[in-house]
């Protein structure tokens, strides 16, 4: 089935030490989004890519980059994680046509920083 | 800049009951609304889209409506289960921009 995975679901790293979240899509859409959530919030936009041109958020901090190397995969690095990046950070899609600018979710990567 | 809300934050009700989740935005030129389901620790799941021209959505014991001049959405449930407990998002997406998401509704079906 066409869909969104992250990976991995759960990761764990120490302060300040680098770590890399991945996503992936099957359904071919031209936009792809990173969202931070935190605790009964709702998402927060970080970045998003419209085919590979990228776009981040104002407030999004220097210590979130991304990469998209092609239309399938996208990737969120955190360079220097502190304990406030702890969060769900989630995936999604988008196609780019018409008014069905739906976005499709992924299952999310759940970050723990010790 | 958009801003959206979601009353109430919290609800709870007993299986079977009909109920209606609020969502409101300050900027009525949306291109479309949608509607997303949230599990504890899990992803988004999307429930409903109501593109701008669209004045409601249904799928199966859910119904969405729009009404962009008083800048409002509603997500009706019909005949409650315990399986319906969630959070409940809406998403709103303007020309020009991206999804601005409420904070949700908590939903809490008693058995």
């Amino acid at each position: 089935d066409a869909m969104v995975i992250q990976n991995p679901r759960y990761q764990v790293t120490q302060f300040g030490k680098p770590v890399t979240l991945s996503c992936s899509q099957t359904l071919n859409h031209n936009v792809m989004y990173w969202y931070q959530q935190k605790s009964s919030q709702a998402p927060k936009l970080l970045f998003h890519y419209y085919d590979k041109d990228f776009n981040n958020e104002a407030d999004t901090p220097d210590n979130f980059q991304s990469r998209r190397p092609n239309t399938s995969f996208c990737f969120l690095d955190i360079r220097s994680p502190g304990l406030g990046d702890a969060a769900m950070y989630l995936c999604a899609t988008s196609p780019r046509s018409g008014g069905l600018n739906e976005q499709f979710f992924g299952p999310g990567t759940r970050l723990t920083v010790l | 800049k958009q801003e959206v809300t979601q009353i109430p934050a919290a609800l709870s009700v007993p299986e079977g009951e009909n109920l209606v989740l609020n969502c409101s935005f300050t900027d009525s030129a949306i291109y479309n609304l949608q509607w997303f389901r949230q599990d504890p620790g899990k992803g988004l799941t999307s429930l409903l889209l109501i593109q701008s021209s669209q004045r409601e959505q249904t799928s199966g014991r859910l119904n969405a409506s729009l009404d962009k001049s008083s800048g409002r959405s509603t997500l009706y449930i019909a005949a409650s289960q315990p399986g319906d407990s969630a959070t409940y998002l809406c998403a709103a997406l303007n020309y020009g921009q991206n999804f601005v998401f409420g904070p949700g509704t908590r939903l809490s079906v008693l058995p």
